[in-house]
């Protein structure tokens, strides 16, 4: 059973760093290209940043660039979000997700999202 | 904000048709990317309902189904039940300024 589990949220300061961490199981992961989208509280989703399956190739959202780092540990089947220089607008349930290796390359993606997330809170 | 509209909120009764809207533009499902559907009960993760414009996942039900049109795309649900309430997103990818994936702007399905 594919199954993704994330965790590394809290409640941050504005300015502040957190990682986010997802393992995953159930699937071959270095097969799969993977990604993190939020949802800010009683709003719509929102893509973040994905990578390709070797971790070479990395994409992030404008608003996020030079403030968050996307990578991936395929030893250990994880997948990570590093997020620095937070801002109120960051605060969000972070999920990530994986897009079947089916569904080719960058960016004709769509994400498989199974974990129930890990929330972000950036407040002083 | 987001690049692709959708109705705030479509209804229907118990058995019934209801279809879902994705409108975008040239730089996006015009362009030719493919449009996925995504479905989200409160409090849960989404869940990928839809993918590369009319395919279903494995355990998804056929009353389920999507098409393409031009810059716009559509998500059919025929023979409502009542386990259908809740939201849907359409999502592609939009080319303009340095690439995004987009999502739309969401839609509740309510079963009368």
């Amino acid at each position: 059973e594919v199954q993704m589990v994330e965790s590394g949220g809290g409640l941050v300061q504005p300015g502040g760093s957190l990682r986010l961490s997802c393992t995953a199981s159930g699937f071959t992961f270095n097969s799969n290209a993977m990604t993190w989208v939020r949802q800010a509280p009683g709003k719509g989703l929102e893509w973040v940043s994905s990578t390709s399956a070797s971790g070479v190739s990395t994409f992030h959202r404008d608003s996020v660039k030079g403030r968050f780092t996307i990578s991936r540990d395929n030893s250990r089947n994880t997948l990570y979000l590093q997020l620095h220089s937070l801002r109120a607008e960051d605060t969000a349930m972070y999920y990530c997700a994986r897009t079947p290796s089916e569904a080719g390359t960058f960016p004709y993606w769509y994400f498989d999202l199974r974990g129930r997330g890990t929330l972000v809170t950036v407040s002083s | 904000q987001s690049v692709l509209t959708q109705p705030p909120s479509v209804s229907g009764a118990p058995g019934q048709t209801v279809t879902i809207s994705c409108s975008g533009s040239s730089s996006n499902i015009g362009a030719g990317y493919d449009v996925h559907w995504y479905q989200q009960f409160p409090g849960t993760a989404p869940k990928l309902l839809i993918y590369v414009n009319s395919n279903r996942p494995s355990g998804v039900p056929d009353r389920f189904s999507g098409s393409k049109s031009g810059a716009s795309a559509s998500l059919a649900i025929t023979g409502l039940q009542a386990e259908d309430q809740a939201d849907y997103f359409c999502q592609s990818y939009d080319h303009s300024l340095s690439g995004s994936y987009v999502f739309g702007t969401g839609t509740t399905v309510t079963v009368l």
